[in-house]
């Protein structure tokens, strides 16, 4: 089985201050983990994807996330918030073993403030 | 063209209505998916076609009817919905089947009302 918890339902930063969403995740094979972002009334967007590959992956528009197997972490950032940051992140896991798709977290509501 | 093409972007209904939603990919993906997303929450999966077959159907009402005519378009026809159903309405697709490649491709979605 698996599962992801984003650890924030609301991040609030000022704009050209750093990101930080958290993601937890379990899962019983090695997993894929993915950041989606939504903008309000659009659909969802990769913004970048582990796939056991490199641990620190970049992503679309300067984010980047760091794969922390020893933590089961997947914690995304950004140097300098943009105010067009401001969206819904999704954190979602893919248990290659699982038939059952993916597995997205509760999202987490970023507010960027001027 | 990377494009998932939703329509309509909005739909009204009553409770007795029959309507449709259509979606349509020209990436060549072999697997199209159907979510529902409620204000606030994350999408939740609905059905799954792979290679144009019904591979998943997540316990959905059967007021819900999928149909993938083709590789390349996928729809949902609603009848007899609830009020309860009133949501956003995503349409995906992927390469592979999503569980395996991992990105999912996903349109702009249909907002759905019922009165």
């Amino acid at each position: 089985a698996q599962s992801v918890t984003q650890l924030d339902s609301h991040v609030s930063v000022s704009e050209g201050t750093p990101v930080l969403l958290r993601c937890n995740y379990s899962s019983s094979y090695s997993p894929s983990l993915f950041w989606y972002v939504q903008h309000p009334n659009k659909g969802l967007q990769l913004l970048l994807k582990y796939t056991s590959a490199a641990t620190l992956v970049k992503g679309i528009n300067g984010f980047e996330a760091e794969f922390k197997k020893s933590e089961t972490s997947f914690h995304l950032t950004k140097p300098s918030a943009h105010m067009s940051d401001a969206a819904e992140y999704f954190c979602v896991v893919s248990d290659r073993g699982s038939a059952r798709q993916l597995t997205f977290g509760s999202g987490t509501q970023l507010t960027v403030l001027p | 063209d990377t494009e998932v093409t939703q329509t309509p972007k909005h739909l009204v209904m009553g409770m007795t209505n029959k309507k449709s939603l259509k979606c349509e990919q020209h990436m060549g993906h072999r697997a199209m998916y159907w979510y529902k997303q409620k204000a606030k929450k994350p999408p939740e999966l609905m059905f799954v076609y792979s290679y144009e077959k019904l591979s998943i159907n997540e316990s959905v009402p059967s007021r819900f009817s999928p149909e993938c005519p083709n590789s390349s378009l996928l729809n949902l026809h609603l009848h007899a919905l609830q009020p309860e159903d009133s949501a956003l309405y995503l349409c995906a697709s992927s390469q592979g089947l999503a569980g395996v490649t991992g990105e999912l491709f996903f349109g702009e979605g249909s907002r759905l009302t019922v009165l």
